[in-house]
């Protein structure tokens, strides 16, 4: 029962590009929403987060869009660089319900051609 | 200066035995996790703790358990290994559960031979 899924395990882009990854989620109950970056060998590292209230969060390069009525989120970077080419995995969370447990999807390999 | 730190990385230990992995965060957080990522890649919360109470205990074996001898630190002790153990595990913190975002460790590959 995967409440939150990836369905592209990979995606390749040019450099200079724009990267489009997408989430899609089944849990209305999930109210906030996070992104990940992980490099081989190395543990998950924070990228941009967006809360149910807002409907798009931009930081750099990097934009996360939410449509609350598709259940669906994207990641947006632009212009892709070499050194995005990572595993990037959408996490989302039931704040409300006092629970602390991310669930994450399965993660979307990208590789950003140079 | 890492944030979250784990040790050992690497872990090979054989079936039947009793291992640890321990984590430290130097962040100052509240809430500190224990995610098993398997062979499908999926990262699955196992345990977290706030305050040193347990708030969460995901349906894993009763082998598994978690002990926080302090805010800073969480460790995971496995006892009576069993092959479907293998995995990597990592360590996370947070400031506070659910709207904040959790740091992670750089993960222990444990394999049971």
């Amino acid at each position: 029962d995967q409440q939150v899924k990836q369905n592209s395990p990979s995606l390749s882009v040019q450099e200079g590009r724009i990267s489009i990854l997408n989430c899609d989620y089944t849990n209305s109950m999930f109210d906030y929403f996070l992104w990940y970056k992980k490099y081989p060998a190395e543990g998950p590292t924070f990228l941009i987060s967006i809360s149910s209230i807002k409907d798009k969060n931009e930081d750099g390069r990097f934009t996360v869009f939410l449509n609350k009525s598709a259940k669906h989120l994207s990641l947006h970077i632009v212009p892709s660089q070499p050194g995005d080419s990572a595993v990037y995995f959408c996490a989302a969370s039931a704040s409300g319900a006092g629970s602390y447990q991310l669930t994450f999807g399965k993660g979307t390999k990208l590789s950003v051609i140079p | 200066d890492t944030a979250v730190s784990q040790t050992p990385k690497y872990l090979v230990t054989q079936m039947g035995n009793d291992k640890s992995i321990k984590c430290e965060q130097n962040l100052g957080h509240d809430t500190m996790y224990w995610y098993k990522q398997d062979s499908k890649k999926f990262l699955k919360i196992m345990f977290s703790y706030n305050n040193k109470e347990l708030i969460i205990n995901e349906t894993v074996p009763n082998r598994f358990s978690p002990k926080s001898p302090d805010k800073a630190h969480l460790n995971l002790h496995i006892n009576s290994l069993e092959l479907g153990d293998s995995a990597v595990y990592f360590c996370a913190s947070s400031q506070d559960g659910g709207d904040y975002e959790q740091y992670f460790g750089p993960g222990t590959r444990l394999t049971v031979t």
